[in-house]
């Protein structure tokens, strides 16, 4: 069956430091792969898209790697912010063409 | 330009009862969706509206129905709501329906059936 993992343990990290979010999945073949930002009792919020073809993407503080061998995408969150804590969750197309999206993942940054 | 909106914002219903909830995008998008968010699960497809006059069951269809009244416009209905059901529903609209197209969102409705 399809399966996307995102990290099951929430992420705490210093102020300034780098978040490294992981995305795994099972049973896709995305084309695209797409990262969003949910802050508590709000909707998600796009942040970035990946091509499968694109290694990496960037947008000012953040970067994106997709990785369709490894079926893997990373997020990175440099020089962090305590504004950037948020939950985190990947979406990537389904094989009818739709979003799936993962669980999420929780990071919390420490002033 | 509001973007997606979505009423009402809570709603408390007893089991049986059934209830509408609205939402409407200004971006004219032709691709409309309602989601469910459960602690620890992710976003899930209730339904789809790929254009106007089209709609289309997601993952987890069963117990609701959908109506795209136009292009802004996309209603879900709980026929006759259950507890399994409460849940933080969200509608989302893209401009197309692949996974190239960025979805955006409205704040969501928290609905408890008890």
């Amino acid at each position: 069956s399809q399966k996307i993992e995102q990290n099951s343990e929430a992420l705490n990290i210093q102020e300034g430091k780098t978040a490294t979010l992981t995305c795994n999945y099972t049973n896709y073949s995305p084309a695209y792969l797409q990262w969003y930002r949910q802050d508590p009792g709000r909707g998600p919020v796009f942040l970035l898209l990946i091509r499968e073809n694109e290694k990496e993407k960037r947008k000012e503080r953040l970067k994106v790697t997709f990785d369709t061998t490894l079926k893997q995408s990373l997020f990175h969150i440099t020089a962090s912010q305590p504004a950037d804590s948020a939950t985190y969750l990947c979406a990537l197309e389904a094989n009818d063409y739709k979003l799936s999206f993962g669980a999420g993942t929780t990071v919390t940054v420490r002033a | 330009n509001a973007g997606v909106t979505q009423t009402p914002k809570f709603q408390v219903l007893k089991t049986g009862q059934s209830m509408t909830l609205q939402c409407a995008q200004d971006m004219n998008h032709n691709s409309m969706y309602w989601y469910r968010q459960d602690p620890g699960m992710g976003l899930r497809l209730i339904y789809y509206s790929a254009s106007e006059g089209t709609t289309d069951k997601g993952e987890v269809p069963n117990g609701y129905n959908v109506s795209r009244l136009n292009k802004r416009e996309f209603s879900l209905r709980l026929e006759s709501a259950a507890p399994s059901q409460t849940s933080v529903y969200f509608c989302a609209s893209s401009a197309g329906g692949q996974g190239l197209y960025e979805q955006y969102f409205g704040p969501g409705t928290r609905l408890t059936v008890t």
